[in-house]
């Protein structure tokens, strides 16, 4: 058990839809990461918090992605109008100095979107 | 922008055999370098952090080693068990993110 815990694991949705995932940290842990992976592929950066400061966003976050930390505590990952190619398990993940700068990560949310 | 590639795609290898698993990353100016297992449909598990100032760690059977200079990393897995099956992924931190490579799928085989 990581200590990272996601909401919910799997999630079929419609084209179209909005869909919401959340993430619930290990409590000390002030940064928190937000990964997109594709079988067969490595986990890809979308955005990191520290406390509830969005510091940093990448470019594969597209104004669909909304991405929110309210109090630096859990934070939430929500698609707008979801397309297919947003099918992917999102991962998050933590780390802070009581972690010695190792991360953990959650189990993950399966999003289908069909 | 830092790329990360990881060499083999797949192994497969008898059970109890020694086996090395490749990273390289094209910007030395890395934070540190993680290795971590990923069982399918699961997250990542972090197995050993390699700090840039630091040559090797060890973890049980586990050791990996991190050449800064030339980009490379290298996981060796001694005595291998078919519970090591899983694949295994390298992670550099640069800035506030992790860039991973695609992963090595390792079969033990009984």
């Amino acid at each position: 058990d990581t200590g990272v815990s996601q909401d919910p694991r799997h999630k079929i949705t419609k084209r179209g839809q909005n869909v919401t995932f959340r993430c619930d940290p290990i409590s000390e842990h002030n940064r928190l990461y937000w990964y997109r992976q594709t079988l067969g592929q490595g986990p890809e950066f979308l955005t990191y918090f520290q406390n509830e400061a969005q510091l940093e966003k990448s470019r594969l976050l597209s104004d669909r992605f909304s991405a929110e930390r309210p109090k630096g505590s859990f934070s939430t990952l929500e698609i707008q109008r979801t397309e297919q190619g947003d099918s992917a398990m999102y991962l998050c993940a933590t780390d802070g100095q009581s972690s010695g700068n190792t991360i953990y990560f959650g189990e993950g949310s399966w999003l289908t979107v069909v | 922008k830092q790329e990360v590639t990881q060499i083999p795609a797949a192994l497969s290898v008898p059970e109890g055999e020694n086996l090395v698993l490749n990273c390289s990353f094209t910007d030395s100016a890395i934070y540190n370098l993680q290795w971590f297992r990923q069982d399918p449909g699961k997250g990542l598990t972090s197995l050993l952090l390699i700090q840039s100032s630091q040559r090797e760690q060890t973890s049980g059977r586990l050791n990996a080693s991190l050449d800064k200079s030339s980009g490379r990393s290298t996981l060796y897995i001694a005595a291998s068990q078919p519970g090591d099956s899983a694949t295994y992924l390298c992670a550099v931190t640069g800035g506030n993110q992790f860039y991973f490579g695609t992963g090595t799928s390792l079969t033990v085989i009984p």
